[in-house]
């Protein structure tokens, strides 16, 4: 297996453009997160699917960010518009189960920096 | 305080050294996580525990459930084992994990 795919892997863009990120998980997994990475706050958990539906999005910072699961195999995060603050290491991972009690696959990253 | 502290915050040691990792959490929990974060930013997830002990290869992990405490040993040491190990909690009262900030070890020659 492929194990957790994200692109892109680098991101640099104006405030105010639109990114997205996506992510392929693990074929067979059921759970999909992402985190978000910054020097000032560390691992933070943004959102999180199961079977596909969002489950938990308390951790999305505003209506600015948004995060769809139109399949088991694809997922994006987008930010629109975006800002400097967004800049951040942002990962995807996966996982057989949606409790946190199993292991979770992380993908790469997206390094992402908004000038 | 955050709910999960670790320490050291950084720690350095020689090739072969037995090296210890300490994880304190405030909540009652039902799982534990211990991360490995490489240099080049990888993440790979190392243990996940509930009770007891676990171990792979030159690396433990213990959780101390009533004393709310886990730590992560390294055994052999070498400088390969250099990264950012970090702890994460899954509370009883919240489907998330809460991450500690992180200990960076650099193993030398």
């Amino acid at each position: 297996d492929a194990g957790v795919i994200q692109s892109p892997r680098h991101e640099v863009t104006e405030m105010g453009q639109e990114v997205t990120l996506r992510c392929k998980p693990i074929s067979g997994h059921n759970s999909l997160f992402w985190y978000r990475q910054t020097m000032m706050r560390g691992l933070e958990l943004l959102i999180y699917f199961n079977n596909n539906v969002p489950i938990d999005d308390s951790g999305m910072p505003e209506d600015r960010f948004s995060a769809k699961m139109p399949n088991a195999s694809f997922s994006t995060l987008k930010i629109q518009p975006s800002e400097p603050r967004d800049s951040a290491v942002y990962f995807c991972a996966s996982s057989l189960e949606r409790d946190f009690q199993e292991t979770q696959y992380f993908g790469p990253g997206t390094r992402l920096l908004v000038l | 305080k955050n709910e999960v502290e670790q320490s050291p915050q950084n720690l350095t040691a020689q090739e072969g050294e037995f090296i210890t990792i300490n994880c304190s959490y405030s909540v009652g929990i039902s799982a534990l996580h211990w991360l490995q974060q490489h240099p080049g930013g990888g993440i790979v997830s190392l243990f996940m525990l509930s009770s007891g002990k676990k171990k792979h290869g030159r690396l433990i992990a213990t959780i101390n459930i009533q004393e709310k405490h886990s730590s992560l040993h390294i055994t052999a040491s070498h400088p390969r084992d250099s990264a950012v190990y970090i702890c994460a909690v899954r509370p009883d009262t919240a489907s998330k994990l809460t991450f500690g900030t992180g200990t960076r070890l650099q193993v030398t020659l």
